[in-house]
């Protein structure tokens, strides 16, 4: 089955600067990568997502770029604020209805 | 997207005893979907909720201890069978309309004492 590995476990950050977080997945047949943020006690937050046939999707602070050759992805967040200090997740699909999740990065951002 | 809520939020249970977990939500989806998230951990999901059918286990799991439940379009249950305290774990469903895209529910919190 699919195998999901995200990186860092965690990572702190200045308020403005940019956080990146990695994934890499191990079925070529994932066709779907989406990005998930979880506040503490919260429901999991979909946040932007990406399909096989694009290579960078944009929202305003937050990009997420996908090489299918290297089979990884990315989150990037810019001009941090205090308020994404939340656990992130990354998730490959191939049939979109078994999601493999990333075991999760704490995000701080320290103001 | 959909309305999704869960009951109960959260409930303290003893060793051995059963707990059903409602899901529902305010409008007709097409899959449904169980997950279960440790203390600090990720998602692993549980199950596919399959309407009219047997749910769709995935490798660790299995029906006598999660049987699920999914009688119409908008709700389905969890129930975690003969509990002990390794199954103390957030409990959330969630579903899809097509286009891949999953939406949970709030989560229920489980604790077996």
């Amino acid at each position: 089955g699919e195998n999901v590995e995200q990186h860092p476990s965690t990572l702190s950050v200045q308020e403005g600067d940019s956080a990146v977080i990695k994934c890499t997945y191990s079925d070529s047949a994932s066709n779907y990568f989406p990005w998930y943020k979880q506040e503490l006690g919260k429901r999991p937050q979909l946040i932007i997502d990406i399909r096989s046939n694009v290579g960078e999707k944009k929202d305003q602070r937050i990009a997420v770029t996908l090489n299918k050759t290297a089979k990884h992805f990315s989150l990037h967040i810019t001009e941090t604020q205090p308020e994404d200090s939340a656990v992130y997740f990354c998730a490959a699909s191939t049939s979109g209805n078994q999601f493999y999740f990333g075991t999760g990065t704490s995000l701080t951002v320290i103001p | 997207s959909a309305v999704i809520s869960q009951k109960p939020s959260r409930d303290i249970c003893q060793r051995g005893t059963s707990l059903t977990i409602q899901c529902q939500v305010d409008s007709q989806v097409t899959m449904m979907f169980w997950y279960r998230q440790q203390p600090g951990q990720s998602l692993t999901l549980i199950a596919t909720a399959n309407q009219g059918s047997e749910a769709t286990y995935e490798s660790g799991f299995v029906i006598d201890k999660f049987p699920i439940s999914r009688p119409n379009l908008t709700f389905s249950t969890l129930t975690v069978s003969n509990m002990s305290p390794e199954d103390s774990s957030i409990y959330l469903c969630s579903v899809s309309s097509g286009l891949n895209t999953q939406y949970f529910g709030p989560g229920t919190r489980l604790t077996v004492l």
